[in-house]
């Protein structure tokens, strides 16, 4: 298994240029997220999702947009790049949670370097 | 208010030695989870160890040991016998229902250095 993928690896782009970041899992998960993370700080949740075809919006989702298509691919969108997109963005995912099915732990992927210029 | 808090920027073990890394956490819900990730200069997220509210005895994990006191809602990692290998940044965190689902809320981490 490869668990959680991300593409690309790299990217720079122009203030005002679009993308979209890639996330795959073949475990069969339920839930996938995407977070950010800043330098000196934690991960923050941007988006995620509970199945395909459903996504809802995180902590800080302004500027970004999201796809859940198949169950087992989570596409991350920036339609207009700013300077404070500049981040590290991490895909995961997970099992689903029920009841008191507390331990549940989240799979990253490698993480994807985004520049803005 | 801060829901998770690592008060250590930064920390120096000698080999060997057992390291201890400290988080405090803020919820009011009884049901809940804490996680220990590890990210290596490389950057993955690598999970470490997790502990349930309502686990009644410490996680361990191999080497990796979680100080869980929960009427002081403090949930410390420690490590015993450190190796060079562990030098990386380490993440609390805490999972938390968010509009029907859950999500991990970190904090800023701590880098643990490993001198040989």
């Amino acid at each position: 298994n490869a668990g959680v993928t991300q593409t690309p690896k790299f990217r720079v782009l122009k203030t005002g240029q679009s993308m979209t970041l890639l996330c795959a899992q073949d475990m069969n998960h339920e839930y996938m997220y995407w977070y950010r993370q800043d330098p000196g700080m934690g991960l923050r949740l941007i988006h995620y999702s509970v199945g395909e075809g459903t996504t809802a919006k995180g902590e800080v989702p302004d500027g970004y947009n999201v796809s859940r298509l198949k169950k087992q691919n989570f596409l991350l969108g920036l339609e207009s790049a700013a300077p404070s997109q500049t981040s590290v963005y991490f895909c995961a995912s997970s099992y689903s949670t029920s009841g008191r099915s507390l331990s549940y732990e989240q799979y990253f992927g490698p993480g994807t370097r985004l520049t803005v210029t | 208010a801060q829901k998770i808090t690592q008060t250590q920027p930064g920390m120096f073990v000698q080999e060997k030695e057992a390291v201890t890394l400290d988080c405090t956490y803020d919820t009011s819900d009884q049901s809940y989870g804490l996680f220990w990730y590890k990210q290596p200069s490389s950057g993955e997220m690598i999970f470490l160890i997790y502990q349930g509210s309502y686990d009644e005895q410490n996680a361990t994990e191999g080497r990796y040991s979680l100080n869980f006191q929960k009427a002081r809602k403090s949930a410390n990692l420690v490590i015993s016998a450190s190796q060079l290998g562990d030098s990386a940044m380490y993440f609390c965190a805490m999972r938390e229902e968010f509009q029907g689902a859950q999500k991990l809320v970190f904090g800023q981490g701590t880098r643990l250095t490993i001198n040989p």
